[in-house]
């Protein structure tokens, strides 16, 4: 079955940069997408971008643009979301999701910016 | 960018009745809306995609419509185990959540 895990939880001062892996499993890597999408504590979801997994194409939200990269190492079917100068609203729980209809999430990452 | 506006962000009911929650979107997105539900701790779970198709082993309590750009999510009788926040999501133009709707015991 479609598998996405994710890498464990960070800790990270403000101003640093964190880079965060989702592994798949159970499917073609390349046929389908990659999308990150955040969730801040007790707030909604929030939508980061989107990873083209067979050229690496990417898009992002206007809010994300210039701060987050999206990356994948497709012979280890690893999708890779990085970003820099974090502050601490970036403090979230971090989701990578199989493009498609949208059933397929990781277990989250949780990302905690503090000095 | 496609806006969603879900109502109402908190709802209090008890178990048997019926629940609705509406999400509206800013331009016509046709029929590509997902429904999803998330408890503490968890990552959202997909129950409805494409408007109103049910995903395998949902219940079939709850169901998905849509009017134009208004799409609804009903849960004809609530079950102990729907309490929890439920959030519409748009797949037409990048991706768009709603603001989520936390179903709470009265």
């Amino acid at each position: 079955q479609v598998q996405l895990v994710q890498s464990g939880a960070e800790v990270k001062k403000p101003g640093a940069s964190v880079k965060l892996s989702c592994k798949a499993s159970g499917y073609t890597f390349t046929s389908f997408g990659i999308h990150w999408v955040r969730q801040a504590p007790g707030q909604g979801l929030e939508w980061m971008g989107w990873l083209n997994s067979a050229n690496g194409d990417t898009m992002f939200s206007q809010i994300f643009r210039g701060r987050v990269s999206l990356t994948r190492d497709t012979t280890a079917s690893m999708a890779y979301m990085e970003m820099t100068s974090l502050r601490s609203e970036d403090t979230a729980v971090y989701y990578c999701v199989r493009d498609g209809n949208g059933g397929d999430w990781g277990q989250g990452t949780l990302v905690t910016v503090s000095s | 960018d496609v806006q969603l506006t879900q109502s109402p962000s908190t709802l209090s009911a008890s178990v048997g009745d019926r629940v609705t929650i509406t999400c509206r979107a800013s331009q016509n997105i046709n029929d590509w809306l997902a429904w999803y539900q998330q408890k503490p701790g968890k990552a959202p779970k997909l129950l409805i995609q494409r408007a109103s198709n049910l995903e395998t082993g949902v219940p079939s309590r709850f169901i998905g419509s849509r009017s134009g750009t208004e799409f609804t999510l009903t849960i004809s009788s609530l079950h102990p185990d729907d309490f929890a926040t439920y959030y519409c999501h748009q797949y037409h133009t990048y991706w768009t959540f709603g603001q989520g709707t936390r179903v709470d015991i009265k």
